[in-house]
């Protein structure tokens, strides 16, 4: 299994343009999450979903979308991007168990200038 | 809401020495799980080790064990025989028991393992 993948790795954005990040795991995993995480801080949650269909706002959304068409992907959506929005952001699943862990991307590095 | 304390920004330990990162909560349920994750260099976050609120023996996880307080909202780690590959930011996670199973993350601690 690749686990959770996300794509790009890098990307440079100019104020105003906008972008979608890619998020896809293979585990077969119901939940999954955006999250972002600003120089020297804990991640922030910007959206989430519990299955296909079905998502949810998180704590810090302004700006972003997201949808989930299938169980496998879940991407990301940067509308008019400002500098605010720098920030590493990182994917995540988690799967229906018992279990609460979440399973995290390698992260997406993301710079508006 | 829950919120996440860890109020040790940085800390340094010497290698083979023990070391114990401290994170404090605030929550309103009763079950829940908390989380270590460890974040080096390389930015992806790994899972250190995980403990149920319902469960009163603190989980351990080989190096690493955790002394959860609930009563306090307590839930430290601790790293013994630390090694040069321990060192990375920290991060204590609460896990809500509600249906989105969101995760709250503290600011972190930054680990630095000394030669």
């Amino acid at each position: 299994n690749a686990g959770v993948t996300q794509t790009p790795k890098f990307r440079i954005l100019k104020i105003g343009q906008s972008m979608t990040l890619q998020c896809t795991q293979d585990m077969n995993h119901n939940y999954m999450y955006w999250y972002r995480q600003d120089p020297g801080m804990g991640l922030k949650l910007i959206y989430y979903s519990v299955g296909a269909g079905i998502t949810d706002k998180g704590e810090v959304p302004n700006g972003y979308n997201v949808s989930r068409s299938t169980t496998e992907d879940f991407p990301l959506r940067l509308e008019l991007a400002a500098p605010s929005q720098t920030s590493v952001y990182f994917c995540a699943s988690s799967y229906t168990g018992t279990a609460y862990e979440q399973y995290f991307g390698p992260g997406t590095r993301l710079t508006v200038t | 809401a829950q919120t996440v304390t860890q109020s040790q920004p940085e800390m340094s330990v010497q290698e083979a020495e023990t070391v114990t990162l401290s994170c404090t909560y605030d929550t309103s349920e009763s079950d829940y799980y908390l989380f270590w994750y460890k974040q080096p260099p390389s930015r992806q976050m790994i899972l250190v080790i995980r403990q149920e609120a319902y469960k009163q023996q603190n989980a351990t996880e080989n190096r690493f064990s955790v002394n959860f307080q609930k009563a306090a909202k307590s839930f430290s780690l601790k790293i013994s025989d630390s090694q040069l590959g321990d060192a990375a930011m920290y991060f204590c996670a609460y896990g809500s028991s509600g249906s989105a199973r969101q995760l709250t993350f503290g600011s972190g601690t930054q680990l630095t393992v000394l030669p």
